[in-house]
């Protein structure tokens, strides 16, 4: 089976702290993800890697950066966290196959709180 | 741009009853996936169905089965046999000529016993 997780359940950090959520995949997939979700919104795609250093914005990049160093690990980086970006974060990675679907396997998610 | 409507923010269906999420989408595309992705309160997110949309057969799961109608670019999820189990956010999602989704804002499904 696909496992995705990601570092931590809980987060609780201060305004102005540099954040880093990490997320981990052991299948060997191209592409990984990072979304937001919040009540009423649904996901929102923050940033998205289909290959090692290899990255594209998403529909909410604005105050997150993201890091692919190795396949396997995709991190999201918050340069200065702010009230606004308390949410959960949700990681998933997949496969890519031209001629089919990509089943998106999802991590357990990180609810961050920041004060 | 696609987009994904949930019309429903909250649905319920007593134990053993059927129920029915709408999803609607809107795409010039004419070859694209639709999905629906269950998210039970643990958050772990999972895929409960797909749908290829050349496919004009309905997909089924077990209990899950869909309604695709391309024309009206409608598919709803249809859950047979409710268990407490089933009790999750059910989110409704389109993929298109990319590797990203894109998800509706999803329907908190409640079984009651």
């Amino acid at each position: 089976d696909v496992k995705v997780t990601q570092s931590s359940r809980y987060l609780v950090k201060r305004t102005g702290e540099k954040v880093f959520l990490e997320c981990v995949q052991d299948m060997d997939h191209e592409n990984m993800f990072w979304y937001r979700q919040d009540p009423g919104l649904g996901l929102r795609l923050i940033y998205f890697s289909y290959d090692v250093k290899m990255k594209e914005k998403g529909d909410i990049p604005e105050g997150y950066s993201v890091s692919r160093e190795k396949k396997e690990r995709f991190s999201l980086i918050l340069e200065s966290a702010s009230t606004n970006q308390t949410s959960m974060y949700l990681c998933a990675s997949s496969e890519i196959d031209s001629n089919s679907y990509n089943e998106q396997f999802f991590g357990p998610g990180t609810r961050l709180t920041v004060l | 741009a696609q987009t994904v409507t949930q019309s429903q923010p909250e649905m319920s269906v007593q134990e053993a009853e059927t129920v029915t999420l709408s999803c609607t989408y809107d795409t010039s595309e004419s070859d694209y996936y639709l999905f629906w992705y269950k998210q039970p309160p643990s958050r772990q997110m999972i895929l409960v169905i797909r749908q290829e949309a050349y496919k004009q057969q309905n997909a089924t799961e077990n209990r899950f089965s869909v309604n695709f109608q391309k024309a009206a670019k409608s598919f709803s999820l249809k859950i047979s046999d409710s268990q407490l189990g089933d009790a999750a956010m059910y989110f409704c999602a389109f993929q298109g000529g990319s590797e990203k989704l894109v998800f509706g804002k999803g329907t908190k499904l409640t079984v009651n016993p």
